[in-house]
């Protein structure tokens, strides 16, 4: 199975409130992304896991966390949500280093009111 | 830091006709060069790639073009489909690194 699954679909979210997306592989991947993507716009890499490693971005250090509890499963979290955050945020995963192959989930649509 | 340009936002072909979208680059340590799709209500998946140790790559239908002086990379899809439809996503990665930097996108319309 090479689904990445986004839970959920669609958020809607008030200003100023927190946040959690969640994201699944069952594919083994030590390597799982999360970017934004807005309208119009290319893909925005926020974060990474390897393995057990989180990297985050420098210009979306303080905006967003995560976790990998497991191999399987990781989360976005915003704690506290602007309208800037409107966006499509889209999972990925891959085998190893971003030269490898990236299988992406359907992602999450957040609107922030 | 790296940027990736897709130069044209939107094309549109004959069915049967070729297709070409054109990214540059601007980091040369750049050695990898994917290139996604997005089908409409669908989530991104990766068509094909190109490294640095070659300058052109065919898979079927699609052929990816290297110019590492021009830092330029295209796309080619010859005998167009109605399924070709979607945007097409260039990207580029330094070796080692995990960051794909992605262009803005394509809108690809074959027509019939």
């Amino acid at each position: 199975d090479t689904t990445v699954k986004q839970n959920p679909r669609y958020k809607l979210a008030r200003v100023g409130k927190p946040v959690n997306l969640i994201c699944s592989q069952t594919m083994n991947h030590d390597t799982m992304y999360w970017y934004q993507k807005k309208p119009n716009q290319a893909p925005k890499l926020l974060l990474f896991y390897y393995d057990k490693i989180l990297n985050r971005e420098a210009d979306t250090f303080e905006k967003f966390q995560s976790s990998r509890p497991n191999n399987s499963f990781c989360s976005l979290y915003i704690g506290s949500a602007g309208l800037e955050y409107s966006a499509m945020y889209l999972c990925a995963s891959s085998l190893g280093t971003g030269g490898d192959e990236q299988y992406f989930g359907p992602g999450t649509r957040l609107t922030v009111l | 830091g790296e940027k990736v340009e897709q130069h044209e936002s939107t094309l549109s072909v004959r069915e049967g006709d070729s297709a070409v979208i054109n990214c540059t680059y601007t980091d040369t340590a750049s050695s990898y060069f994917p290139w996604y799709k997005q089908e409409a209500e669908k989530s991104l998946h990766f068509v094909i790639d190109i490294r640095s140790n070659v300058d052109r790559k065919q898979s079927q239908r699609l052929i990816v073009l290297l110019d590492k002086k021009a830092k330029r990379f295209s796309l080619h899809i010859t005998a167009t489909q109605p399924e070709d439809s979607a945007i097409y996503f260039c990207a580029a990665a330094s070796s080692g690194s995990w960051q794909l930097i992605f262009g803005s996108g394509t809108q690809l319309t074959v027509m019939p």
